[in-house]
């Protein structure tokens, strides 16, 4: 099955600041990976998502790129404000799915420092 | 739209004591639900998924149970609560076709 590794499970950065969050991925028949924000006592949300068809995606100060050669996708936040503090989830899906759905990573907590 | 209600929100139990969360999906038909679970840590624990009415999938053996008795009901329960049951429970929603996963807003349990 999928194996998704995170990295770093947590991220410390000035206001202002980008973040970068990385991810890797083990089956390369995946070919959906979507990204979660998780705010405290919250479900997670998702912001943004990319297709193996596509090597960056960009919505506002969001962004993801994927390497399907290297089997890894990256989360990156331009000009952080506090309010995006919160932990960050990756995940990967195979081709043709599975109803067991998502193969998650371990999260990320992003802080942001005033 | 589609929405997703999970309830109750907070709930304190006692050990040894029964546990029934809801969930309720508006706005779509069939689709693939799930329970997750949210422990000490931060990672994502995928309970149990239902494909159907009637259709139970478990990922992980332990104290609990999950029941589809609607297309858009999902009810996660347990006939005896352990202290290692505390955490937060997280409702979710798929397509059939889609990969997407939708969650809801969780359920704080706390076993006493």
């Amino acid at each position: 099955g999928e194996n998704v590794e995170q990295h770093p499970s947590t991220l410390s950065v000035q206001e202002g600041d980008s973040a970068v969050i990385k991810c890797t991925y083990s089956d390369s028949a995946s070919n959906y990976f979507p990204w979660y924000k998780q705010e405290l006592g919250k479900g997670p949300q998702l912001i943004i998502d990319i297709r193996s068809n596509v090597g960056e995606k960009k919505d506002q100060r969001i962004a993801v790129t994927l390497n399907k050669t290297a089997k890894h996708f990256s989360l990156h936040i331009t000009e952080t404000q506090p309010e995006d503090s919160a932990v960050y989830f990756c995940a990967a899906i195979p081709s043709g799915g599975g109803a067991d759905g998502l193969t998650f990573g371990k999260g990320t907590h992003l802080i942001i420092q005033p | 739209s589609q929405t997703i209600h999970q309830w109750p929100a907070t709930l304190v139990q006692p050990v040894g004591s029964p546990l029934s969360l809801e969930c309720t999906v508006e706005g779509t038909s069939n689709p693939n639900l799930y329970w997750y679970r949210q422990a000490a840590g931060r990672g994502l624990q995928l309970l149990f998924y239902s494909v159907g009415i009637g259709q139970i999938s478990s990922e992980v053996p332990q104290n609990l149970s999950a029941s589809r008795p609607q297309d858009r009901q999902f009810i996660l329960s347990s006939k005896k609560l352990l202290l290692s049951d505390s955490g937060f429970y997280l409702c979710a929603w798929s397509t059939t076709r889609g990969n997407t996963i939708y969650f809801g807003e969780g359920s704080w349990l706390t076993v006493v």
